[in-house]
């Protein structure tokens, strides 16, 4: 069975700070995203990444793929409080067809 | 153009009672999703279809849980004889490839 491990779950920064959140997952897999879910809101897909040093680049957040290590980090620089949200990653496994496997989800506050 | 719709946005049902949830996917989207978001369970997936294949029921909780696509295009998920853990947000996404888009769900309370 696929497991997808995020941490931390929860998360409050400082403006101005940097952090890093973290996917692991336990399977070979195809693609690793990235979604984003604001309070009473859907998904909205940030990155998707496709293969091994895989480097993605949108603002203030930036997703990388070690797909040797089973791991996907989420870096977020000099944060604003409009990154505030629920940030999942969520695996596309060659064994489970198109469904996506996601983690438990990294609720990210960031204070002024 | 367009996103994945939803419909009802919201849904209060008693206990027992059967409910029909809609998806409008993207037009020209072959694949169809339904996934489910509950505070215990974290997001889940409940149901594949791609095409004309034989859909992934491989998700579905239980046999109360039911769905379908016609033509291709929209997808109703029947929850039957309703019970109090089927509280949730029930999550639609489609896709042509593989990045799967989703709709704003549809929040389902059974009381």
């Amino acid at each position: 069975e696929l497991k997808v491990e995020q941490n931390p779950l929860f998360l409050s920064m400082q403006e101005g700070k940097n952090y890093t959140i973290y996917c692991n997952y336990s399977t070979t897999s195809d693609r690793l995203y990235w979604y984003r879910q604001d309070p009473g809101k859907s998904l909205e897909s940030l990155f998707v990444l496709l293969s091994n040093g895989a480097v993605k680049q949108e603002g203030r957040l930036m997703a990388s793929l070690d797909t040797k290590a089973r791991l996907s980090t989420l870096h977020i620089t000099a944060a604003v409080h409009d990154l505030s949200a629920t940030y999942f990653c969520a695996v596309d496994a060659e064994t489970s067809g198109s469904r996506l496997t996601f983690g438990e989800g990294t609720q990210l506050t960031v204070n002024p | 153009g367009a996103g994945v719709s939803q419909s009802p946005s919201n849904k209060v049902t008693e206990k027992g009672k059967d409910v029909e949830l809609r998806c409008d996917p993207i037009s020209g989207h072959t694949a169809l999703y339904w996934y489910r978001q509950s505070l215990g369970q974290g997001l889940e997936f409940l149901i594949y279809f791609q095409g004309n294949s034989a859909p992934d029921k491989s998700g579905l909780p239980s046999d109360r849980f039911s769905a379908e696509r016609t033509g291709g295009s929209v997808s109703t998920l029947t929850i039957q004889r309703t019970q109090q853990e089927d509280s949730a947000v029930y999550l639609c996404a489609s896709s042509f490839y593989y990045e799967q888009y989703f709709g704003p769900g549809t929040r389902l309370t059974v009381t």
